[in-house]
């Protein structure tokens, strides 16, 4: 089936540690964002990419790196930079080219940084 | 892409239809309006779209006023399972994928 994986769904880091959160998708999809969100709140936008070894930054953007070496994976970098990053991270993917289109959401990875 | 406003929260009577509204006044003429919704703890799930014809498939009806400056998502017969966050997102269609900004949608609960 195809679909949008992210990995892990819980993930735990120490303070002042790098932690990369893994998204890859099947659809043969060519924009894919990632988004923050924290307790009772919407999402916002971190990082896209509409193309291969091209991305955009999104509204948060600091703290965060991402690269986009391959059509089906776009990992989201939490750096030590980022001063609150505990919260849920969601990656999304859709396809360009067409008239209109729906974006596909993976699961989610919540990260907890002590 | 267009800001849009939604109101926070709404309540609904199982079995009843539920009406969500959203305002987006600033909409351009190629952006279509999408409608997204968040069970806790999950990814957002897609629901419906249109431009400027109301549209209807097997999860709600979407209405689009004339000037299109807003909009009302229809779930015809609400059930427990319909309590989410309800998002509403203007987006341009074709290559211009945009930034596909959230914002914090409505808490829709539905009660027995």
């Amino acid at each position: 089936d195809g679909g949008i994986t992210q990995s892990p769904k819980y993930l735990f880091r120490k303070e002042g540690q790098n932690v990369t959160l893994s998204c890859e998708q099947n659809l043969n999809h060519d924009a894919m964002y990632w988004y923050r969100q924290d307790p009772g709140q919407g999402l916002r936008l971190i990082y896209y990419s509409h193309i291969v070894n091209d991305f955009q930054k999104g509204d948060i953007a600091e703290g965060y790196s991402v690269s986009r070496e391959k059509k089906e994976s776009f990992p989201l970098t939490v750096t030590s930079a980022q001063k609150n990053p505990t919260a849920f991270y969601l990656c999304a993917s859709l396809t360009t080219g067409m008239s209109d289109t729906e974006a596909f959401f993976g699961q989610g990875t919540r990260l907890t940084v002590v | 892409d267009a800001k849009t406003t939604q109101p926070p929260s709404m309540d609904c009577a199982e079995g009843r239809a539920a009406n969500l509204p959203c305002n987006h006044s600033t909409i351009s003429g190629n952006e279509y309006v999408y409608w997204y919704r968040q069970i806790h703890s999950q990814g957002p799930q897609y629901i419906i779209h249109g431009l400027k014809n109301n549209e209807t498939n097997e999860m709600a009806s979407l209405i689009i006023t004339e000037d299109r400056k807003s909009s009302t998502l229809i779930l015809p017969h609400a059930t427990l399972r319909d309590t989410a966050v309800y998002y509403c997102i203007v987006r341009a269609g074709r290559t211009n994928a945009g930034k596909s900004t959230f914002g914090d949608g409505t808490t829709l609960t539905v009660k027995p």
